[in-house]
């Protein structure tokens, strides 16, 4: 297993039209976390999962964001009708719960930019 | 909600000194885990060492060491004898022990090592 893997790496986008990313986990790993990180700050949460169950989604996040996943393994974050605001590295982790590390282990992420 | 606060956007260290990143959060759970991430430029975010709160012992791996205050819910990061490879940003997070198990992160610190 090569760790975890996110598509696509870069996307430019115009404002107003849908974007879909995809992140593929390490393949035993039953959780699976959406953050998004802008220029200088941490990871802002957005949801996750265990298995195919959205466990938590931030109130932060619009309605035009969804994620999914779909059989338990890999997940898509879709965002409908992108605004500028909505440029930033969007990164995915996954980790094995019921473990007692619960570290995350993450992807290299997707960087979207809105024009 | 946990929240996890970081005081020092950047720091700076002469090559083969040691340097010491403040953590600070908030929480009223008594179990919960303490983590270290390293996110070098434009690579992923890496674990650097974890802390479970139930452990007096503070955490070690080789270089990196944490002073882990519960009471003061304080939770530092020492690097000893700096590295070119240590600059990057580094985020503090913090993960409960019970429910749903989110992970918060800090603001992170800009470490730049000098040589």
């Amino acid at each position: 297993d090569t760790g975890v893997s996110q598509n696509p790496r870069h996307k430019i986008t115009k404002r107003g039209q849908n974007v879909t990313f995809r992140c593929d986990p390490i393949s035993e790993h039953n959780r699976l976390y959406w953050y998004r990180q802008t220029l200088g700050q941490g990871p802002e949460f957005l949801t996750y999962f265990q298995n195919e169950a959205q466990l938590e989604k931030s109130r932060l996040l619009s309605d035009r964001f969804s994620a999914e996943r779909p059989k338990g393994s890999f997940s898509t974050l879709e965002i409908q009708r992108t605004e500028q605001g909505d440029s930033a590295m969007y990164l995915c982790a996954s980790s094995l719960y019921g473990t007692s590390s619960g570290e995350l282990f993450f992807g290299e992420g997707s960087r979207l930019t809105v024009l | 909600a946990q929240t996890v606060t970081q005081s020092q956007p950047e720091m700076s260290v002469q090559e083969a000194e040691t340097v010491t990143l403040s953590c600070t959060y908030d929480t009223s759970e008594s179990d919960y885990y303490l983590f270290w991430y390293k996110q070098p430029p434009s690579r992923q975010m890496i674990l650097v060492i974890r802390q479970e709160a139930y452990k007096q012992q503070n955490a070690t791996e080789n270089r990196f060491s944490v002073n882990f205050q519960k009471a003061a819910k304080s939770f530092s990061l020492k690097i000893s004898d700096s590295q070119l490879g240590d600059a990057a940003m580094y985020f503090c997070a913090y993960r409960s022990d019970g429910g749903y198990q989110k992970v918060t992160f800090g603001t992170g610190t800009k470490l730049q090592v000098i040589p």
